[in-house]
């Protein structure tokens, strides 16, 4: 299994344009979250998703979107990107509300300049 | 105050030492509590979580102290590769599992 997957691992953005961060995982989790971290700074919820076709906002929606098709993927879309969602974006899953540990995959780091 | 409290550190321990600090949460209807450790620029691993009154993973003991709203790791026999920062992580709604991250504790293992 390669748990949580993300690409792309690195990206420059301008400001205004817009991208999609991509997630999948490969574990037959139902959950599936977005975060955000800032430099020295714990992580922020941007959204999360129950089951496909199910999403919701976390503490921070502002600027972004998200979608869930499948099961397995879970993307996350930038709109207008602006200097303030410069971060650290890691995806994460967990199977249920009774088992509830989260894993992460490997973050993607984005720059908005 | 925030809802997950961390004393950031960094905690300068001697190779072989014992080091325990300790997290505190306001929520008091939080049901799960875990312990993470992230290392310079990568994932937060889920290195153990915390239930019932706590538990041992080798060297590695979490306490939960429902009545004070606390939690605590220690880790026995530090090694090296334990120098990283320690995430505090406690659930804030039962449903959909959402979370709530502390900042963080920065442990520093020194030969």
């Amino acid at each position: 299994n390669a748990g949580v997957t993300q690409t792309p691992k690195f990206h420059i953005l301008k400001i205004g344009q817009s991208m999609t961060l991509q997630c999948t995982q490969d574990m037959n989790h139902n959950y599936m979250y977005w975060y955000r971290q800032d430099p020295g700074m714990g992580l922020k919820l941007i959204y999360y998703s129950v089951g496909a076709g199910i999403t919701d906002k976390g503490e921070v929606p502002n600027g972004y979107n998200v979608s869930r098709s499948t099961t397995e993927d879970f993307p996350l879309r930038l709109e207008l990107a602006a200097p303030s969602q410069t971060s650290v974006y890691f995806c994460a899953s967990s199977y249920s509300d009774s088992i509830p540990e989260q894993y992460f995959g490997p973050g993607t780091r984005l720059t908005v300049t | 105050r925030k809802e997950v409290e961390q004393d950031p550190g960094p905690f300068n321990v001697p190779e072989g030492a014992t080091v325990a600090f300790n997290c505190t949460y306001s929520n008091s209807a939080s049901q799960s509590f875990f312990w993470y450790r992230q290392d310079c620029r990568k994932e937060p691993k889920l290195l153990m979580s915390v239930y019932s009154s706590g538990n041992e993973d080798g060297r590695f003991t979490a306490q939960l102290n429902r009545a004070s709203q606390y939690i605590s790791l220690l880790i026995r026999d530090s090694k090296l590769s334990d120098s990283a920062t320690y995430l505090c992580v406690v659930n804030r709604e039962a449903a959909g599992n959402k979370l709530t991250f502390g900042g963080g504790t920065r442990v520093l293992v020194k030969p």
